[in-house]
């Protein structure tokens, strides 16, 4: 099956810091990526949805300037999360599909953020 | 925007069935999922609907009815590593832009 590539797995940084997560397809062309926080024994939250070449679509509540949504190719999707907080320390998933017509989002293996 | 709904918990003997049903509210469906997600790891695929009716995939069933915005998920011969949480997701499309959301999951707990 398509395979999505999440790097890095884990991640610890100091307050303040920016922190970029990648997210690849690795054997077809995403057009859509999304990107979820899942924080624990809680269920994945939609932060964003990004399409290949314009602007992310961000959700109620996300800050747009805190998690900046690049998706430049097909392939390559970027999540930093700037002047990172320790509330922000999580586990950040990505998925991708290749259209609306695709039967199946493929994730990545998910990247546990922590601020210290 | 979209509002799915499932039961919290579950708990179910080795070897018995177990029906996870979950409800959504959408105004632009475009199919639904379920995922299977082990603590600490990333979801795994399990089932895709989009039209009304019954999909099985082994062990793994999933029905779909869109008119009373309904769909569960029957696992079979259930096996102890079975012990996960079952997210139910839905696709939206609505303007023409694909949005997939999570229901906040059943952790399924199989006992001996």
């Amino acid at each position: 099956g398509a395979v999505v590539s999440q790097h890095p797995s884990w991640v610890i940084c100091k307050s303040g810091t920016s922190v970029k997560i990648e997210c690849r397809s690795l054997d077809f062309q995403a057009t859509t990526m999304f990107w979820y926080r899942q924080f624990p024994k809680q269920s994945l939250m939609l932060m964003a949805t990004s399409n290949e070449g314009s602007k992310a679509t961000y959700e109620q509540g996300v800050e747009k300037d805190k998690f900046l949504i690049n998706h430049a190719s097909l392939t390559l999707s970027t999540l930093t999360v700037t002047s990172a907080h320790p509330e922000d320390s999580s586990f950040y998933i990505c998925s991708a599909t290749a259209g609306t017509s695709n039967t199946e989002a493929f994730f990545g293996q998910g990247t546990r953020l922590t601020v210290v | 925007g979209q509002n799915i709904d499932q039961p919290t918990e579950m708990t179910a003997t080795e070897g018995a069935i177990v029906q996870i049903n979950c409800t959504y509210q959408t105004s632009g469906f475009n199919g639904l999922f379920w995922y299977q997600q082990h603590a600490g790891e990333a979801p795994t695929f399990l089932s895709y609907n989009v039209l009304d009716g019954l999909e099985e995939k082994g062990r793994f069933s999933s029905f779909l009815s869109r008119s009373k915005g309904y769909s569960y998920l029957l696992l079979k011969e259930l096996q102890m590593k079975d012990s996960a949480s079952y997210l139910c997701a839905v696709r939206d499309t609505t303007g023409g832009y694909q949005k997939v959301t999570f229901g906040i999951g059943t952790k399924l707990q199989v006992i001996p």
